[in-house]
């Protein structure tokens, strides 16, 4: 089936704009993460949804981050006033909601260049 | 979540089995180990985890120390396509920790001809 997409693939944009990344997750999955990851970098958590709640944000960098979730399926990811330093691979990931299985289904990324 | 150590890198044959250690000392009796890797210019993908017992699929073993302070990945038969970094993650998984992965540098593993 179907995995995880994201779009744009590749984003450029202008220091100071905002910019938004979508992602797609699995059908039926209930559970979805938004992680980035900077040159050279390991995965770094941003925020994870559960349904349309986002019961962990902990991880968003700033207020200039935020995502949204609805109807359960796909969530959008906004940096405003977009900075150098949030150039990265921007990667989501859903997680099928058995108790059984934890396991992450990653899509390919969004990497964001900020000029 | 406990932290992990692994090496930076590591070589392998192809055909070869692929051992990659993981050292997790400070791990809890509710922590679960798991490993993902990451080939080059792809999200993560999900390989295999456990909690105490080894664990084997069609992808890798793991194999988990009985005092669970360390464990090792094993790829039994290395191809190019197994070059990647690897990963290894200890987590909680319940309530609101039931989420975030905590993503070290892993370990380059290069698989040669």
């Amino acid at each position: 089936g179907a995995g995880v997409s994201q779009s744009p693939s590749n984003k450029v944009t202008e220091k100071g704009k905002d910019v938004e990344l979508r992602c797609d997750p699995i059908s039926g999955h209930t559970a979805l993460y938004w992680y980035r990851q900077s040159l050279g970098q390991g995965l770094e958590f941003l925020i994870y949804f559960q349904g349309n709640s986002a019961p962990d944000k902990s991880g968003l960098p700033s207020d200039r981050f935020s995502a949204e979730r609805t109807g359960g399926s796909v969530s959008t990811l906004t940096i405003q006033r977009t900075q150098q330093e949030d150039s990265a691979v921007y990667l989501c990931a859903s997680r099928p909601d058995r108790d059984s299985s934890y396991e992450q289904y990653f899509g390919p990324g969004t990497r964001l260049t900020v000029t | 979540d406990a932290k992990t150590t692994q090496p930076t890198s590591m070589d392998c044959a192809e055909g070869r089995a692929a051992n990659l250690p993981c050292n997790h000392s400070t791990i809890s009796g509710n922590e679960y180990v798991y490993w993902y890797r990451q080939i080059h210019s792809q999200g993560p993908q999900y390989i295999i985890h456990g909690l105490k017992n080894n664990e084997t699929n069609e992808m890798a073993s793991l194999i988990i120390t009985e005092d669970r302070k360390s464990s090792t990945l094993i790829l039994p038969h290395a191809t190019l396509r197994d070059t990647a970094v690897y990963y290894c993650i200890v987590r909680v998984d319940r309530g609101s920790a039931l989420g975030r992965l905590y993503f070290g540098r892993g370990t380059q593993l290069t698989v040669w001809p």
